[in-house]
């Protein structure tokens, strides 16, 4: 059965380091998230994309994310300059039009 | 704006008994709602999902959910636990009612007791 994969499952770094979270979508999907729950709080959407732009982002998704589609099968969330708040983990979801999201295992990110 | 609110941050059940996980909605159009399962160190994985029609879902592992619109509830229930069942469950309701943007719960931590 196909899945959405991602990688690394876990990712340390120090605060101000840019970090790249790599997902795999599911190849026929065409619309894509990015979530984050931090610990012992609730799953948060960040952002959707949909036909190589951003469709809807958060409150949380400042200028210190960005995602990219690069090469037709991979979709990737970076933090420009991870800051201590950004620790949580990152779930990379996608899904056909009208359908269910299928999430990723996750990134687990520490920022020290 | 939408909103869900699961009530109880944990319940435990023995094996055998009833499971009741409860969920309310907030929405302003006809909503998408999902219940979500997620198992230490894993993701999510759908367990079940109402769009329209029947108001009764089936979901995976035996669940079920009851979409109720006059008490603006989606609560998920399994007649008889297993102690597999022990996991945090999620109820998401999907903001555009198209199954874009997930709102989700703040999660319902199930333990199941031999």
């Amino acid at each position: 059965e196909p899945e959405v994969t991602q990688t690394p499952s876990h990712q340390v770094t120090q605060m101000g380091q840019e970090v790249i979270l790599r997902c795999v979508p599911i190849s026929n999907h065409l619309y894509f998230y990015w979530y984050r729950q931090i610990l012992g709080q609730k799953v948060e959407f960040l952002v959707s994309f949909y036909n190589n732009e951003i469709s809807e982002k958060s409150e949380i998704f400042d200028d210190q994310f960005s995602v990219e589609r690069p090469d037709g099968s991979n979709f990737t969330l970076k933090i420009r300059s991870t800051k201590l708040e950004d620790s949580a983990m990152y779930f990379c979801a996608s899904r056909l039009a009208g359908a269910e999201q299928y999430f990723g295992p996750g990134t687990r990110l520490t920022v020290t | 704006a939408q909103s869900v609110t699961q009530l109880g941050s944990h319940v435990s059940v023995s094996e055998g008994a009833l499971v009741l996980l409860r969920c309310n909605y907030s929405s302003s159009v006809p909503p998408y709602l999902f219940w979500y399962v997620q198992y230490p160190n894993q993701g999510l994985q759908l367990l079940l999902k109402y769009t329209t029609g029947a108001t009764l879902v089936k979901g995976i592992n035996g669940f079920e959910a009851e979409f109720k619109k006059s008490e603006t509830s989606f609560h998920l229930t399994k007649p008889s636990a297993h102690m597999s069942d022990a996991a945090e469950y999620f109820c998401a309701v999907s903001e555009d009612n198209q199954g874009g943007k997930l709102i989700f719960g703040q999660g319902t931590e199930l333990s199941v007791k031999p």
